[in-house]
């Protein structure tokens, strides 16, 4: 497709239970980001995949917290024993990462409602 | 580590007034500079950036220029309109391709 798909766009779920949230990126971008959205606290960076390296997992909250690349394009954000603070969007955007390019493509997000 | 910390918010303006939202940052060596917009129900968008000290980026009547000895990346906007309420977040990379760093962002209300 022509922008960065996220899925589902909204997702609640009781508290203790695990979510997968899923990226689609922009064909051929070869860096993948996500992002947590939350009241008061901005845009936090969580994790970055780029090409094969191993990723930037210097943001992630906490242990219940990973994600997956699967051939170098879709993603998967998974939250083990969710909490009601992992209520937030959570945004992905991939890029080109040639010279100096900064084309980032931010998705639509996933709304995650822990009950 | 790197950083960014722009002005709290809400900021509220009447139509036509001057806009200036503040963004300092932390970082080592030469980072780019960026600010993203995000309309209601909207995602977030690019608004300009800066990749070197003393550039200036403009989209949409609004500017903002790298200054490196202060370490500011102010968002400046001469006349502003209903239509730009929206949240406004600094952001910076260090290099093309690795994560954004970004502020909390501002809300910025116009009323006409």
């Amino acid at each position: 497709g022509a922008g960065v798909s996220q899925s589902p766009s909204n997702k609640v779920t009781e508290k203790g239970k695990d979510v997968e949230l899923r990226c689609d990126p922009i064909s051929g971008h070869t860096a993948l980001y996500w992002y947590r959205q939350s009241l008061g606290q901005g845009l936090e960076f969580l994790i970055y995949f780029q090409g094969n390296s191993a990723p930037d997992k210097s943001g992630l909250p906490s242990d219940r917290f990973s994600a997956e690349r699967t051939g170098g394009s879709v993603s998967t954000l998974t939250i083990q024993r969710t909490q009601q603070e992992d209520s937030a969007v959570y945004l992905c955007a991939s890029s080109n990462t040639g010279g100096t390019n900064y084309g980032y493509t931010f998705g639509s997000g996933t709304r995650l409602t822990v009950v | 580590g790197n950083s960014v910390t722009q002005m709290e918010g809400p900021v509220t303006l009447s139509e036509e007034a001057f806009l200036t939202i503040n963004c300092t940052y932390t970082a080592t060596g030469y980072p780019s500079l960026f600010w993203y917009v995000q309309y209601p129900g909207e995602g977030l968008q690019l608004l300009l950036k800066a990749t070197k000290a003393d550039d200036k980026g403009s989209n949409k009547g609004f500017e903002a220029t790298y200054r490196k000895e202060t370490t500011s990346f102010h968002l400046e906007k001469g006349s502003v309109q209903v239509s730009d309420s929206a949240v406004y977040f600094c952001a910076l990379v260090k290099w093309a391709g690795t994560a954004l760093i970004f502020g909390k962002g501002t809300t910025l209300s116009v009323s006409s």
